[in-house]
């Protein structure tokens, strides 16, 4: 079964803010990943945390980290139509990735 | 400077071909990994090549090998294909480093086996 685990879907109206979680399992990682996806193409990569900081914000992106839960949230602020896509959440193994299922999320006018 | 180059884009085979896939890495990148996209998944991790060997390997059989060249270029080979190596496969590139190993992935190659 999958390591990382994520919800698999989110809706959100233009202009609000989305939310988009991820669990991992190896306390070892150093780094986590956030991936966005859009309709065949391949992964872009929009920002990571190095496991010894608990925040990291980017301009509209909002990365929270919970070590001791092992829990990792994306936050969109202002979210618009073009934020449309599949996230993925990624954790480092042994120089590898190991990816959640994604989450689809789709934002309405 | 450009990123990492996947080719071909699309590629149809029919059950017990062999296919190339075929990737170039990012400027100043020396590692390629490849990776499976089945559809509505996450990438799956088939192997990792450094140096021109075979680094790391997930949980992919011997059907599946990879080559790097010196120019880090690198190629993916699937022999005996199957119905279920339909999928989008990804190639991805990072410097080797002990501090930082972002990997940059390539648009992918889109493979149908009928």
């Amino acid at each position: 079964g999958e390591d990382v685990e994520q919800s698999l879907f989110l809706s959100v109206r233009e202009g609000d803010s989305s939310v988009i979680n991820c669990t991992y399992t190896d306390s070892s990682s150093t780094y986590l990943y956030w991936y966005k996806q859009e309709p065949g193409a391949g992964l872009q990569l929009l920002t990571y945390i190095f496991s010894n900081m608990d925040m990291k914000q980017d301009q509209r992106l909002t990365v929270l980290l919970n070590k001791k839960d092992k829990h990792l949230s994306l936050r969109i602020a202002d979210t618009q139509t073009g934020d449309s896509a599949i996230y993925f959440c990624a954790e480092v193994r042994y120089s590898t990735l190991t990816f959640g299922k994604g989450t689809m999320l789709l934002v309405s006018p | 400077d450009a990123g990492v180059t996947q080719s071909p884009t699309h590629l149809i085979k029919t059950r017990g071909q062999q296919v190339t896939l075929r990737c170039s890495p990012k400027s100043g990148h020396d590692t390629v990994s490849w990776y499976q996209q089945a559809l509505g998944q996450g990438p799956q991790f088939i192997f990792q090549y450094y140096e021109e060997e075979e680094r790391q390997r997930g949980n992919f059989p011997d059907r599946f090998s990879g080559h790097q060249f010196p120019n880090y270029s690198s190629e993916l080979n699937v022999n005996a294909l199957l119905l279920g190596d339909s999928a989008l496969y990804l190639c991805a590139s990072s410097p080797d480093t002990k501090y930082q190993e972002t990997q940059y992935f390539g648009p992918g190659t889109r493979l149908l086996v009928l």
